[in-house]
């Protein structure tokens, strides 16, 4: 089974619609983030966390939020979707912030 | 100039070819350096860490030029399987999640 899983992996919807996307882990890593990546940008930081009272603002956080309803369960949540939120987003874990990051699969997510 | 900067490529090399990229990083003071490989549509994966003293992984080879404030990657005796994006990652020493660096990767590609 894979250590980071990400749901739904694919998700169209509208614009102005809530959606969730869900992280889980099985590597019992504190640290989790959330990476938005669209071609020719690179990998972006929406939100990090280092434990579940910890969660910090990465470098485009405007229009997402996030949960950490646990060590393993991290959650970003787009409160009403744009098209320019159209892109693949990643959750990762690591064991600290020097570390390898391990990542999930993946959701892409196109907002019509 | 941006923070972390690859050449976007693609390479395109033959089969059993050398192969040599670099990534450029302006923080001076930057600590942590990787290498990560990224297939078409999957997340990204870890290749390998880049150590002061340089270091090597079978075909892979990864060093750090402080002086010159660039990470190089070798691959020697390139296979189709090398074909992906590689994506350099650049974390500065006592910061944050939020300073962490991912270029936005080198195509290669492989041909026989």
């Amino acid at each position: 089974d894979a250590d980071v899983t990400q749901t739904p992996r694919n998700r169209i919807t509208k614009t102005g619609k809530r959606i969730m996307l869900e992280c889980s882990q099985t590597k019992g890593h504190d640290r989790m983030y959330w990476y938005r990546q669209d071609p020719g940008l690179g990998l972006r930081l929406i939100y990090y966390s280092f434990d579940v009272k910890d969660i910090n603002k990465g470098e485009i956080s405007d229009g997402y939020s996030v949960s950490r309803q646990a060590q393993a369960k991290f959650s970003l949540s787009l409160e009403s979707a744009i098209p320019n939120q159209t892109a693949l987003y990643f959750c990762a874990t690591s064991e600290t912030t020097y570390n390898e990051q391990f990542f999930g699969p993946g959701t892409r997510l196109t907002v019509l | 100039r941006k923070e972390v900067e690859q050449d976007p490529g693609p390479f395109n090399v033959p089969e059993g070819a050398t192969v040599a990229f670099n990534c450029t990083y302006s923080n001076s003071a930057s600590q942590s350096f990787f290498w990560y490989r990224q297939d078409c549509r999957k997340e990204p994966k870890l290749l390998m860490s880049v150590y002061s003293s340089g270091n090597e992984d079978g075909r892979f080879t990864a060093q750090l030029n402080r002086a010159s404030q660039y990470i190089s990657l070798l691959i020697r005796d390139s296979k189709l399987s090398d074909s992906a994006t590689y994506l350099c990652v650049v974390n500065p020493q006592g910061s944050s999640a939020s300073k962490i660096i991912f270029g936005s990767g080198t195509r290669l590609s492989i041909r026989p």
